[in-house]
């Protein structure tokens, strides 16, 4: 299976301060056809994962504009433009190229 | 609106068996890619099964041979049906469903399984 690993473990931001989460993948998550599965998740605490952005970087519907994914080929980053006391719980990101693997997540949490 | 609602989990003993069933409305389960992924308490995700819309199905090595994923189209409903139970299977069960597959674009609250003496 594909490894997925995320850095860093635990991320302590201020209210307002950007955060900005790596992900990188043991291959390529580029298909044949040219798209990359490359999804990222957040779940708040209590509560199921929740999908904010699909390959790559197209944030999904209802998805604050302060997220934002980028990368290519194994290395990708999802970045929180200016971090709310919502956006507290843990990231995932997630490989559906072949089958599909979540990395370890990253705890956001406020300073 | 899309909503999944998972039942079915509870207490059992290791060897045993459970279907854990996640009713949808506002989406279709047989024209849709179906899945069940599973976090254990405190742990992260493991995706465990995927229906196709051909009905192909698909486990992680970790359930296959023991796990059955299925559907019904009259109740659109689908069904994880658990056999062998192991300690280790103790986790929150979601249903996920998408519009392409492996992309987990809606989720249900979960069900928790605990497996234990």
């Amino acid at each position: 299976d594909v490894v997925m690993t995320q850095s860093p473990l635990s991320l302590p931001v201020t209210l307002g301060q950007p955060a900005s989460i790596s992900c990188r993948s043991s291959q390529s998550l580029v298909k044949s056809g040219g798209n990359t599965y490359l999804s990222w998740f957040q779940q708040r605490p209590g509560q199921s994962p929740r999908r904010l952005i699909y390959k790559v970087s197209n944030r999904d519907s209802g998805v604050p504009d302060r997220f934002s994914g980028s990368g290519s080929g194994t290395d990708f980053t999802l970045k929180i433009s200016r971090v709310e006391a919502e956006d507290v719980g843990v990231y995932y990101c997630m490989q559906g190229t072949y089958w599909p693997t979540f990395g370890g997540g990253t705890k956001v949490e406020i300073k | 609106e899309v909503q999944l609602v998972e039942s079915g989990g509870g207490l059992v003993q290791p060897g045993g068996s459970l279907r854990l069933s996640c009713a949808a409305s506002g989406f279709t389960v047989t024209t849709n890619y179906m899945n069940w992924i599973r976090q254990a308490p405190g742990k992260g995700l493991e995706w465990v099964s995927i229906i196709y819309i051909d009905g192909t199905t698909f486990y992680a090595d970790s359930v296959k041979g023991r796990f059955t994923i299925s559907r019904d189209s009259s109740k659109n409903t689908l069904y994880l049906q658990m056999n062998s139970l192991r300690a280790d299977d103790t986790a929150v069960y979601y249903c996920a469903g998408d519009t392409v597959p492996n992309n987990a674009d809606y989720w249900g609250p979960g069900t928790l399984v605990t497996v234990s003496p």
